[in-house]
């Protein structure tokens, strides 16, 4: 069965800090792998996605890798902003269920201070 | 386009009380999912349809919960009777391809049951 793993569960930071966000999935046979954003009472903002067959993708002041054999992904936000306060989850869909069910992990909680 | 559209946002209601949730998807979307977001299990598939048909519900906790999607604008997820621990915030997502393309989600609608 595959899960979703993301450490931290939160992290605050100084703004203008570079952070890595973790994300850990037991089952490497995936269709790709998402990552979201939640502000406080909203949906989810899809921010990156990466298919198996890639390795990052990049949009802005984010950077997302996949690692399939080692079942890991990182969220990289370059110089941090109050805005980019939110929790980051990261979300796969495996192929066992034939592409169509997302595992969502936990999420992390990110406050970037002023 | 306006995005995936759910209604109500908020619902407070009473135990025993018959709640429907609502959800137009995306225009083109052929797949529509329903999630619901708790603090102690996260986020959860309860159900999805490909092209209005339901294919997968084994995540619909009980028979209390059913769901529908007579078109392809409109779906909804309703929960009678409802109790108690029913109250989380339900989101509703539409895809093209869930194996290739981002899944946007709604707002959410954040249920009460008192």
């Amino acid at each position: 069965k595959q899960e979703v793993t993301q450490i931290p569960a939160a992290l605050s930071v100084p703004e203008g800090e570079n952070l890595v966000l973790n994300c850990s999935f037991t089952d490497s046979a995936i269709y790709n792998l998402q990552w979201f954003r939640q502000d406080p009472g909203k949906g989810l903002t899809s921010l990156l996605l990466i298919q198996s067959s890639q390795r990052e993708q990049t949009s802005g002041r984010l950077n997302a890798s996949l690692d399939k054999s080692s079942g890991r992904s990182t969220l990289y936000i370059a110089a941090s902003q109050p805005g980019d306060s939110a929790t980051y989850l990261c979300a796969v869909t495996p192929r066992a269920t034939g592409g169509f069910k997302t595992i969502f992990g936990a999420g992390t909680r990110l406050f970037v201070k002023a | 386009d306006a995005g995936v559209i759910q209604s109500p946002r908020h619902e407070v209601t009473e135990m025993g009380q018959e709640v429907t949730l609502r959800c137009k998807p995306i225009s083109g979307h052929d797949y529509l999912f329903w999630y619901r977001q708790t603090m102690m299990r996260g986020l959860e598939l309860l159900i999805y349809f490909n092209n209005n048909v339901p294919i997968d519900d084994s995540g619909m906790p009980e028979d209390r919960f059913s769901a529908k999607m007579p078109n392809a604008s409109f779906s909804t997820l309703k929960i009678q009777p409802s109790e108690p621990r029913d109250s989380a915030v339900y989101f509703c997502a539409s895809s093209y391809l869930p194996g290739s393309y981002e899944q946007y989600f709604g707002p959410g609608t954040r249920l009460t049951v008192t």
